[in-house]
């Protein structure tokens, strides 16, 4: 039980291009969910965190502009990376989490590659 | 702010041996919990071990065991006899109760697994 599937796993594409990026819980509810970047061997850093029919919280330096979330249903959210450039390339990762205290289940991951 | 620390950037066990990985966390809360996760080279993230900071008795799975000391705020994670299957990233992680289950993640400790 509690799996969350990220979708795409790997995407490459050019400057200026939109990438959205897929995070669905399989088999329970996700009140919440949260996005992180993760650079090569470096710890995750949270991007936002997002609660089902509300605006996500950003964290500092995260800017909304760029990076919009989208939190429609109990079991999806998206972040879309707008106008990525080379600088965006990196590891996202999601997460989800049932209720409160519960532990959070993570989605694979999407390696992002802008050229 | 919480804060959660790794001490150790790399550790190196032999096969079959015992390793201690450490982790503080600085917190004024009292209910809290901890987590450790494992990162493998695929970069999923798997939750290895949980604590609940009300529960005085260390938490354990299988090869897994923690020695939680909540007066020094120490969260060490112990794994035996040590597989090759071992060797990732591992993770200490806090969250507190009202913090909506918001991740404190402390930046990772390698773990080389020797045959």
């Amino acid at each position: 039980g509690a799996v969350v599937s990220q979708h795409p796993s790997w995407v490459i594409c050019k400057s200026g291009t939109s990438v959205k990026i897929e995070c669905r819980s399989l088999d329970f509810q996700a009140t919440t969910m949260f996005w992180y970047r993760q650079f090569p061997k470096q710890s995750l850093m949270l991007m936002a965190t997002s609660n089902e029919g509300s605006k996500a919280t950003y964290e500092q330096g995260v800017e909304k502009d760029k990076f919009l979330i989208n939190h429609a249903s109990l079991t999806l959210s998206t972040l879309t990376v707008t106008s990525a450039h080379p600088e965006d390339s990196s590891f996202y990762i999601c997460s989800a989490s049932s209720q409160i205290n519960q532990p959070q289940h993570f989605g694979d991951g999407t390696r992002l590659s802008i050229l | 702010a919480q804060t959660v620390t790794q001490s150790q950037p790399e550790m190196s066990v032999q096969e079959a041996e015992t390793v201690t990985l450490s982790c503080t966390y600085d917190t004024s809360e009292s209910d809290y919990y901890l987590f450790w996760y494992k990162q493998p080279p695929s970069r999923q993230m798997i939750l290895v071990i949980r604590q609940e900071a009300y529960k005085q008795q260390n938490a354990t799975e299988n090869r897994f065991s923690v020695n939680f000391q909540k007066a020094a705020k120490s969260f060490s994670l112990k794994i035996s006899d040590s597989q090759l299957g071992d060797a990732a990233m591992y993770f200490c992680a806090y969250v507190y109760n009202n913090a909506g289950n918001m991740l404190t993640f402390g930046g990772g400790t390698r773990l080389m697994v020797k045959p």
